[in-house]
Parts: structure tokens; sequence; C-alpha cells
């Protein structure tokens, strides 16, 4: 898994209540990815970093935020969890530029 | 644009077949292709990858096929084994701020190779 873990890889909540996912790295790239995976829809992109407090949106970006505030943590939270964020969420490092990404093993949330 | 259309959606085959995969994209600003596997429970995993100014790239059983006037490009897996066994997601990077990349993917195929 690239030197990549999250955490919790298990977590099953409650509507309305807020949900933090880690992923932590120990090789210090630069850029790193947060994705939900869904039947159907394949993998699609939340946010990413590409730097210490560098972030951008992806394309499913809405209801969710992230934080890098140092290298090897990137966080993703969800402010007011809906079922409709229940999903695999997967966190992917990139070692460089035309280089390609890395997955973690990936956290399933159930929001009830 | 932004879509990665692949297909089939799921594939099964004997053992010792050519399974073949397709995608298709229609935004010219994508410039890396790479092709993933993944095992139920798991991360995908990198398995091969093309830049467009490559018609084709071989890595031991596994090749990808390129066609850059037609915006399709294809995976074709040499005699298939029950380990092959797994999803297989196609994926399109374009080049965003800050020297990242995003990359888009194609929905899955599921294959199944029979012994």
């Amino acid at each position: 898994d690239a030197g990549i873990t999250q955490s919790p890889r298990h977590k099953v909540t409650e509507t309305g209540t807020p949900v933090t996912l880690r992923c932590h790295q120990t090789e210090n790239h630069r850029y790193m990815y947060w994705y939900r995976q869904d039947p159907g829809h394949g993998l699609r992109l939340i946010h990413y970093s590409y730097g210490v407090k560098d972030t951008d949106k992806g394309e499913v970006s809405d209801g969710y935020s992230v934080s890098r505030s140092k290298t090897e943590d990137f966080l993703l939270t969800l402010e007011s969890a809906t079922s409709s964020q229940t999903s695999v969420y997967f966190c992917a490092i990139r070692p460089g530029e035309r280089e390609t990404q890395y997955f973690g093993p990936g956290t399933r949330l159930l929001v009830l | 644009q932004q879509q990665v259309k692949q297909s089939p959606q799921s594939l099964i085959v004997q053992k010792g077949g050519i399974p073949i995969i397709n995608c298709a994209y229609e935004n010219t600003a994508f410039d890396y292709f790479p092709w993933y596997q993944q095992f139920p429970g798991k991360g995908p995993a990198l398995l091969i990858a093309i830049r467009p100014d490559v018609s084709e790239k071989k890595e031991g059983r596994f090749t990808i096929s390129f066609n850059k006037s037609a915006k399709q490009f294809s995976l074709h897996i040499m005699d298939s084994q029950p380990g092959d066994s797994a999803t297989y997601f196609c994926a399109a990077s374009i080049s965003t701020q800050g020297g990242s990349e995003k990359l888009v993917f194609g929905k899955g195929t599921k294959l199944t190779v029979n012994p």
C-alpha cells in the first residue's frame, strides 16, 4: 500500500454527525488525494493537495472539507454526514510529477 | 468532456483466453492513461500506464493499445489466469495547479477467469 495508512478502516456513524478520516504517509510525498468509490461510479476525486496547506476541489467535493497541516497527514472531514456519503474512501499519494498515484487500503464508512 | 467511458461492465473468459477491456475519452487535454487492478476489499493497484505519444505498451501479460486519433485505449490480458479475476479500471490524467493531476476513472470492468 505504498506506505499509506488510513484510519479508521471501518466506521458507522449517524446522519448529522461530523466525521474525520485520516490518511497518513511515511514517504513525505507532496501530492495526496481523496477519492470515494461507489458501485456503478468507479472512483471519483473529492479533494487533492499539492503541498502543506495547498488543497483544491475535485469533482464531488460538496459536503467535504480537507486539511493538510503537515506533509504526512491529509484529513478528510464530513461536516454533517448524510446517508449519500456512505461509501468506501480511498486516499492516494503521488511520488512526483509524471508519476502515477498509489492507493491506500480504504475506509469503509456507513452513515445511518 | 471529463468522462472516461469503459466497457464492458463485466467479462467472463476461460483460462488462457485474452480478455479485452476498452475505454474512450473526449478531452484531448488528458495526457496520461493508467490502468488499475482492484481485488475485493483492497485499494486499486497500478497495473500499467501509457502516454499518448506511444501506441502500445507491454508489461508481462498485460498490453495497452492506444489510438490517439480515435481517443480510445484498451487493455489486453494474454494467457489469462484465475488469479487475474478482479475489477479493472482505466483512468485518464489531466494536469492541474501546483504540478498535480486529476485522475478521471472509468466505471470499472469485473473480470472473471474460469479455470
